[in-house]
C-alpha cells in the first residue's frame, strides 16, 4: 500500500527554520511528481510547493518564495521541505502529497495520496 | 490565480438522502480540471474525483462529478453515515492550484 509519512515538525519561534521530511514507500518514487500542501488549523488547503519526479523543476505559492525550498532524494525515497524565515502565518499541517500520474502538470497538478500531515507551529 | 468559491458553507442532511455539493470558479477552468476531495476530522483528504466527472480507483458511485467551465457539482446520491465530513474541490488548470473553502456534509 502506498505510504507517505511526514517528519520534522514542531515548535519554532518567528523567523527561525524547519526542515520536513516526507518518506514514501510501496511505488517507484523517482516516478511520480510530488507536493506540499497545507492546512492552518480549523482552515482549508493551500498548496505550497511542487517537484518534477526527476528534481530538476520546483515550483511555489506567492506566500513562501523565496523562504522555503523543495527537494528530494530519489535514491533515500524522500521529499523536503526546508522552511527558514517562518512567521506566525505560516503555522499549520504540512501534508505531502502525490501527483496523480498523466493528470494535469508537474505545476498544476491533483493529487492521489496524501500523507497524514507534520504540524508546524510557529510562535514565540 | 482563480478563486474557487464553494457552497454551502454547511449541509444538513439525512442518511439515506441525496447530497448537492457546488463549487464555482472566477475564471473558467482550463480542460474540466477539476477535483473534489473528501476530508475527515483529523486525516488526510482523500481524492473523489478528477477531470470534473471521473471517479478515482476504489470510490462508491454513489459520488458523481459534473459541469464544466465555472460551474461544477458533486452530487452523492444516497448519503452513507461514513460520509459525513468536509469536501473540498481543487482546480489544476492553471498553476498555482487552488482550493474552494469546503462544504461541511453534517448529519441532521
Amino acid at each position: 500500500e502506498v505510504q507517505l509519512l511526514e517528519s520534522g515538525g514542531g515548535l519554532v519561534q518567528p523567523g527561525g527554520s524547519l526542515r520536513l521530511s516526507c518518506a514514501a514507500s510501496a511505488f517507484t518514487f523517482s516516478n511520480y511528481a510530488l507536493s506540499w500542501v497545507r492546512q492552518a488549523p480549523g482552515k482549508g488547503l493551500e498548496w505550497v510547493s511542487a517537484i518534477s519526479s526527476s528534481g530538476n523543476r520546483a515550483y511555489y505559492a506567492d506566500s513562501v518564495k523565496g523562504r522555503f525550498t523543495i527537494s528530494r532524494d530519489n535514491s533515500k525515497n524522500t521529499l523536503y521541505l526546508q522552511m527558514n524565515s517562518l512567521r506566525a502565518e505560516d503555522t499549520a499541517i504540512y501534508y505531502c502529497a502525490r501527483k496523480l500520474l498523466g493528470v494535469g502538470t508537474d505545476a498544476a497538478p491533483v493529487f492521489d495520496y496524501w500523507g497524514q500531515g507534520a504540524l508546524v507551529t510557529v510562535s514565540s | 490565480e482563480i478563486v474557487l468559491t464553494q457552497s454551502p458553507g454547511t449541509l444538513s442532511s439525512s442518511p439515506g438522502e441525496r447530497a448537492t455539493l457546488s463549487c464555482g470558479a472566477s475564471q473558467s477552468v482550463s480542460s474540466s480540471y477539476l477535483a473534489w476531495f473528501q476530508q475527515k476530522v483529523g486525516q488526510a483528504p482523500r481524492l473523489l474525483i478528477y477531470g470534473a466527472s471521473s471517479r478515482a480507483t476504489g470510490i462508491p458511485d454513489r459520488f458523481s462529478g459534473s459541469g464544466s467551465g465555472t460551474d461544477f457539482t458533486l452530487t452523492i446520491s444516497r448519503l452513507e453515515p461514513e460520509d459525513f465530513a468536509v469536501y473540498y474541490c481543487q482546480q489544476y488548470g492553471s498553476s498555482p492550484v487552488t482550493f474552494g473553502q469546503g462544504t461541511k456534509v453534517e448529519i441532521k
